[in-house]
């Protein structure tokens, strides 16, 4: 999973506290998709966002989740308000070009434990 | 949901070939096969990815049947390192997300 860099791996935050996650994508890669795997299941589809824009948000939940991948910087998960039922890891992943059958490469993800 | 159909778990002696098999019967003709594999604690890691026609790379190879019902993916010399879980996914070439199943999990054994 080299090239994907996410921070931090493990978080803790109490209920009701934010948790900002991170994605910095791999060199040259400009289209960034977010993930999450609750214990036990697989990944289910966050959000997925090109530089500025988000593209497709239908995986998001609807309160208190947002993301961003801003013109310069990384791309930023963030949930407010935390409560128990975030507990997951949550995985970020780019490609090249979105919409031409490349492969989407997988950071090692980020941790989230809620107190 | 997830289009594909993998058996949930299989094992395999260090050394030998791993053959994993994946249904996809509801494929349609713009969705490409993809396989990866996550090893515990870690992301998913790409393997491999094939239209219709067989692919090899360093890490596997994929045959897809004519039909495109179905695929393999191969692991030609397993070793304990490849004891992970292994994710057959059909996505849409113009698609934006990978919709992951359960998987197989593939044990190698010394």
């Amino acid at each position: 999973n080299a090239g994907v860099m996410q921070n931090p791996r493990h978080l803790v935050r109490r209920r009701g506290q934010e948790a900002r996650l991170r994605c910095s994508p791999m060199k040259g890669h400009s289209h960034v998709y977010w993930y999450r795997q609750l214990p036990e299941e697989g990944l289910k589809f966050m959000v997925y966002l090109q530089k500025e824009n988000i593209i497709d948000e239908s995986g998001m939940p609807k309160e208190r989740f947002s993301a961003e991948f801003p013109k310069e910087g990384p791309s930023i998960l963030r949930i407010q308000q935390v409560v128990r039922g975030d507990s997951a890891a949550y995985f970020c992943a780019s490609s090249p070009r979105g919409g031409d059958g490349q492969p989407q490469h997988f950071g090692d993800g980020t941790r989230l434990s809620i107190l | 949901d997830a289009k594909t159909t993998q058996p949930p778990s299989m094992d395999c002696a260090e050394g030998r070939a791993a053959n994993l098999p994946c249904n996809h019967s509801t494929i349609s003709g713009n969705e490409y096969v993809y396989w990866y594999r996550q090893i515990h604690s870690q992301g998913p890691q790409y393997i491999i990815h094939g239209l219709k026609n067989n692919e090899t790379n360093e890490m596997a190879s994929l045959i897809i049947t004519e039909d495109r019902k179905s695929s393999t993916l191969i692991l030609p010399h397993a070793t304990l390192r490849d004891t992970a879980v292994y994710y057959c996914i059909v996505k849409p070439i113009y698609g934006q997300n990978f919709v992951f199943g359960p998987g197989t999990r593939l044990s190698v054994l010394p």
